[in-house]
């Protein structure tokens, strides 16, 4: 059974940078896609972007310039990292596991979330 | 972007009920949805892929369907461990964008 699992710090300070990691066991990363996902407390969840076990990615476009992913594939760990934050960067993260092969492209495992709170 | 428009956005429901929950997309996209359900505190599971296709291991009471760009969740009976939200995922283009959700409650 594929686990993941969020870590990093729990507060961030405005203007610095979020940094999470993601630890994947029961599975390996090679040959899957790894998206980053984010949910406001009380709101509705928005895609970050993914990031290929061989480096590619694809960033949304609203946060494109903020955001770098990247991955270790010797630790089984692809990580995100956002720059200058803001308060309204609170969210709950996600790192999900992104199956993108046609006809069922889908988010099939999902790590619990972790609570970052951008404040002073 | 491509928006999801989920109706309702609230759904007080009873144990029984069968319960439908509707999906527009702005644009085609194809075949490409699924149906994520979340439970207060954890994280979205799968429900459906492909917009009908059930993810193994949920239970047979949930379908979905497409007409056009329209796509209908349906849960035929509903259970106690189904008052939850439900967000549809549009995966047919970038940026890959979410439903705004539809909290089913007693």
């Amino acid at each position: 059974q594929v686990q993941l699992q969020e870590s990093g710090p729990g507060l961030v300070k405005p203007s610095e940078t979020l940094s999470l990691t993601c630890t994947v066991s029961g599975g390996s990363i090679i040959s899957y896609h790894w998206s980053w996902i984010r949910q406001p407390p009380g709101k509705g969840l928005e895609w970050i972007g993914y990031i290929y076990y061989d480096g590619s990615t694809i960033y949304n476009p609203s946060l494109k310039s903020r955001v770098s992913f990247s991955v270790d594939t010797s630790k089984n760990q692809f990580s995100l990292k956002l720059t200058s934050v803001t308060a309204a960067d609170t969210a709950v993260y996600y790192c999900a596991r992104s199956r993108l092969e046609l006809p069922t492209p889908r988010f099939d495992y999902w790590g619990q979330g972790t609570l970052v709170t951008v404040s002073s | 972007d491509i928006q999801l428009t989920q109706s309702p956005s609230f759904l007080s429901a009873s144990v029984g009920d069968r319960v439908t929950i509707t999906c527009r997309a702005s644009q085609g996209i194809s075949s490409y949805l699924a149906w994520y359900q979340q439970e207060p505190g954890k994280a979205p599971t799968l429900l459906i892929s492909a917009a009908s296709t059930l993810q193994s291991g949920v239970p047979s009471r949930f379908s979905g369907s497409r007409s056009g760009t329209e796509f209908t969740l349906t849960i035929s009976s509903l259970q106690p461990e189904d008052f939850a939200t439900y967000y549809c995922q549009q995966l047919n283009d970038y940026p890959l964008t979410f439903g705004g959700g539809t909290k089913v409650e007693i």
